[in-house]
């Protein structure tokens, strides 16, 4: 079983700010990692697939990069509805597709 | 537009049943890969199960092996989860995901059904 280990649990950021997220695959995944937004109530949102491409919709101030086992997720300007929590999923190792356990970002 | 929308849910007492429903629309359903999600209250995802576009292949998670089954109708446009033997654990929103493609991630969810396992 492949571990998704996130960091950090919590950042907080201020409006404006770059915000950083980083995701750690316990053994490669190769680029096939998905970055997900999840707003309090609702259900996750897809942001990025295949470690950097944007999903439709996207905001460009949302970037991702990174393989095998080293991923980040990054917000270049943070607005207003970015404060969620986001979770990085692996779907390398199928189908039994693991999720960090998530780092959630809140306005500093 | 595509959309995914769960029901089912509900309060059972441990051991007890439920089924929960996904009623998909604005895609072609026979054409894609589903899954399962869960999420405990204030935890994170957990992958619970895949069914293929034709449900000839499916998978579980080790945590509901023997206990959960899906089942998709296509003329229905339709995904099920067949919940038995429930326990306190399997309390949790239950989200139904379209795959984007074979072996991949999770493209459109529905906004999820809480199933409340207690006595």
């Amino acid at each position: 079983e492949i571990v998704m280990t996130q960091s950090p649990a919590t950042l907080s950021v201020s409006p404006g700010e770059r915000a950083t997220l980083s995701c750690r695959a316990s053994q490669s995944v190769s680029s096939n990692l998905a970055w997900y937004q999840q707003k309090p109530g609702q259900a996750p949102r897809l942001l990025i697939y295949g470690a950097s491409t944007r999903a439709t919709g996207i905001p460009a101030r949302f970037s991702g990069s990174g393989s095998g086992t080293e991923f980040t997720l990054t917000i270049s300007s943070l607005q207003s509805e970015d404060f969620a929590v986001y979770y990085c999923q692996q779907y390398n190792n199928w189908p039994r597709r693991g999720f960090g356990q998530g780092t959630k970002l809140e306005i500093k | 537009q595509v959309q995914l929308v769960e029901s089912g849910g509900g309060l059972v007492k441990p051991g007890g049943s439920l089924r929960l429903s996904c009623a998909a629309s604005g895609f072609t359903f026979s054409d894609y890969y589903m899954s399962w999600i869960r999420q405990a209250p204030g935890k994170g995802l957990e992958w619970v199960s895949y069914i293929s576009s034709s449900g000839s292949t499916i998978y579980y998670a080790d945590s509901v092996k023997g206990r959960f089954t899906i089942s998709r109708d296509n003329a229905k446009n339709s995904l099920y989860l067949q919940m038995n033997s429930l326990r306190a654990e399997d309390t949790a929103v239950y989200y139904c995901a379209r795959e984007a493609a074979a072996r991949s991630y999770f493209q459109h969810w529905g906004q999820g059904t809480l199933v409340t396992v207690s006595s």
